[in-house]
């Protein structure tokens, strides 16, 4: 079976600071990772994903995240915080033998960007 | 990539109705998934929507709740059956297909009162 923990159910930033959003999973086969975002009254949007190629993966809106497979980490992070960033951000885990079929989402956490 | 539409995005029933939450992919797609976000809280897939042949639903959630057609690649729709004020939530449109990603429709928010 397959987890995901997202550590912090609520992140708070200044503008412009950096921003770490924490996700640790559990996978007994090499797992794909994904990082979506959900801005209020919206669906999900994929921010990046790490499937076996590099482990440091980039992705929208100057986030990027790297995938260590010891720690069984892979950790969302950006530069300089956006006051645009605010939104909640899902962790979620599937791997290939199942044909990316049930993502298993984290708890999320809710990103707040103050001026 | 893929644009799902889902409707309705928001719709207020009384309890023991039900309601159709219609899915629409602009391309055909492999997979295509529903699930539910209650309050404050993460997506639970709900089930697999198969094409052509019953969808494939998770420990906890059953076809006579939740009823889910896929006539074809590109369509499908979720029926929440004799609602309650437990069943208010967000319910979400997923698919997948030649993409190493899945894509997430608008959502449709659900209250029941």
């Amino acid at each position: 079976a397959q987890s995901v923990t997202q550590l912090g159910s609520h992140v708070s930033v200044s503008e412009g600071a950096l921003v770490l959003l924490r996700c640790n999973y559990s996978s007994s086969v090499p797992p794909y990772l994904f990082w979506y975002v959900q801005y209020p009254n919206q669906g999900l949007q994929l921010l990046l994903k790490y499937t076996s190629a590099a482990t440091l993966v980039k992705g929208i809106n100057g986030f990027e995240a790297e995938f260590k497979k010891s720690e069984t980490s892979f950790h969302l992070t950006k530069p300089s915080a956006h006051m645009s960033d605010a939104a909640e951000y899902f962790c979620a885990v599937t791997s290939a033998g199942t044909g990316f079929q049930k993502l298993v989402f984290g708890t999320g956490t809710r990103l707040l960007v103050s001026p | 990539s893929a644009v799902i539409s889902q409707k309705p995005s928001r719709d207020i029933c009384q309890r023991g109705t039900s309601l159709t939450i219609q899915c629409q992919v602009d391309s055909q797609v492999t997979m295509m998934f529903w699930y539910r976000q209650q309050p404050g809280q993460s997506l639970t897939l709900i089930a697999t929507a198969n094409q052509g042949s019953e969808a494939t639903y998770e420990s906890g959630f059953v076809i006579d709740k939740f009823p889910i057609s896929r006539p074809n690649l590109t369509f499908s729709t979720l029926t929440v059956s004799n609602m309650s004020p437990e069943d208010s939530s967000i319910y979400l449109c997923s698919a997948t297909g030649q993409w190493e990603e899945a894509f997430f429709g608008q959502g449709t928010r659900l209250t029941v009162v």
